[in-house]
C-alpha cells in the first residue's frame, strides 16, 4: 500500500533554531501535501497546503515566514520551523494526496514530536 | 460551533461490547474519512465514504447524506482498538482537498 514517511518522528532543540521536518511519499507521486499541527487531546488543524512547484497555500493565522514550505518534488515536502520558540512545541504531521487522484484516500506520515526547549 | 462535530468524545467499553461513534457535519461535503489515530500519533485512514456503507473486518462505516450524520460501528471490540477515532469531511470543490475535522473520539476498551 501507500506509504508516507515523516521524519524525523522526535526532535528537540533550542529556542531560536531552526528545524526541519520532511514529508515524502514513497511510492506515490503527490501534488500536494498537507501539513497540520495537533495540540495535546485536540484534533487536527490543517497549517498549509504544498503544492508541487508553486507557493503553499497558508491558513489564515499562520504566518509564512515562520513555517517554511518548500514541495520541490512530486515526493518531498518540507516543513522548517524558523527561530523555533516553546510554543511552537507540538505534533506535526502531513499527509499527502495521490497524483490527479480526485477523490482519494489520505496517506498521513507518522507525525513529528517537536519539543522547543 | 464546529462545522463537524463528534460524540461522544470520550468512550470506555468492555472488551467484546459493540461499539459506536457518531460524526454529524454542516458543511458542503464529497467524501467523509473515518480516521484511527493511535497513542503515538500516527494516523491510519479506515474509510472514505460518498454514500452508504462500508465494512472492513470488525468495522462498519456508514453514512446519510440527507441526514448529515456518519457512524463508525466496531463489532467485538478489543484492547488494541483504543485509540481515537476521527471524522474528516472533505470539501466539495473538486481540486479543493481541504478537510474539516471532527474533534475525535477516544476510545478505551478494557480487557
Amino acid at each position: 500500500g501507500a506509504v508516507v514517511s515523516q521524519h524525523p518522528s522526535r526532535v528537540i532543540c533550542k529556542s531560536g533554531t531552526s528545524v526541519k521536518i520532511e514529508c515524502r511519499s514513497l511510492d506515490f507521486q503527490a501534488t500536494t501535501m498537507f501539513w497540520y499541527r495537533q495540540f495535546p487531546k485536540q484534533s487536527l488543524m490543517l497549517m498549509a497546503t504544498s503544492n508541487e512547484g508553486s507557493k503553499a497555500t497558508y491558513e489564515q493565522g499562520v504566518e509564512k515566514d515562520k513555517f517554511l514550505i518548500n514541495h520541490a518534488s512530486l515526493t518531498l515536502s518540507t516543513l522548517t520551523v524558523t527561530s523555533a520558540h516553546p510554543e511552537d512545541s507540538s505534533f506535526y504531521i502531513c499527509s499527502a494526496n495521490r497524483f490527479r487522484a480526485g477523490n482519494s484516500p489520505l496517506h498521513f506520515g507518522n507525525g513529528t514530536r517537536l519539543t522547543v526547549t | 460551533k464546529n462545522e463537524v462535530e463528534q460524540s461522544p468524545q470520550n468512550l470506555t467499553a468492555q472488551e467484546g461490547e459493540f461499539i459506536t461513534i457518531n460524526c454529524s457535519y454542516s458543511v458542503g461535503i464529497s467524501a467523509l474519512h473515518w480516521l484511527q489515530q493511535h497513542p503515538g500519533g500516527g494516523i491510519v485512514s479506515l474509510f472514505m465514504l460518498s454514500s452508504g456503507k462500508k465494512k472492513h473486518g470488525r468495522l462498519i462505516a456508514t453514512i446519510n447524506i440527507q441526514e448529515k450524520h456518519s457512524s463508525l460501528h466496531i463489532t467485538a471490540s478489543h484492547p488494541r482498538d483504543s485509540a481515537v477515532y476521527i471524522c474528516a469531511g472533505r470539501e466539495s470543490n473538486f481540486g479543493n482537498e481541504k478537510l474539516t475535522f471532527g474533534t475525535g473520539t477516544r476510545l478505551t476498551i478494557i480487557p
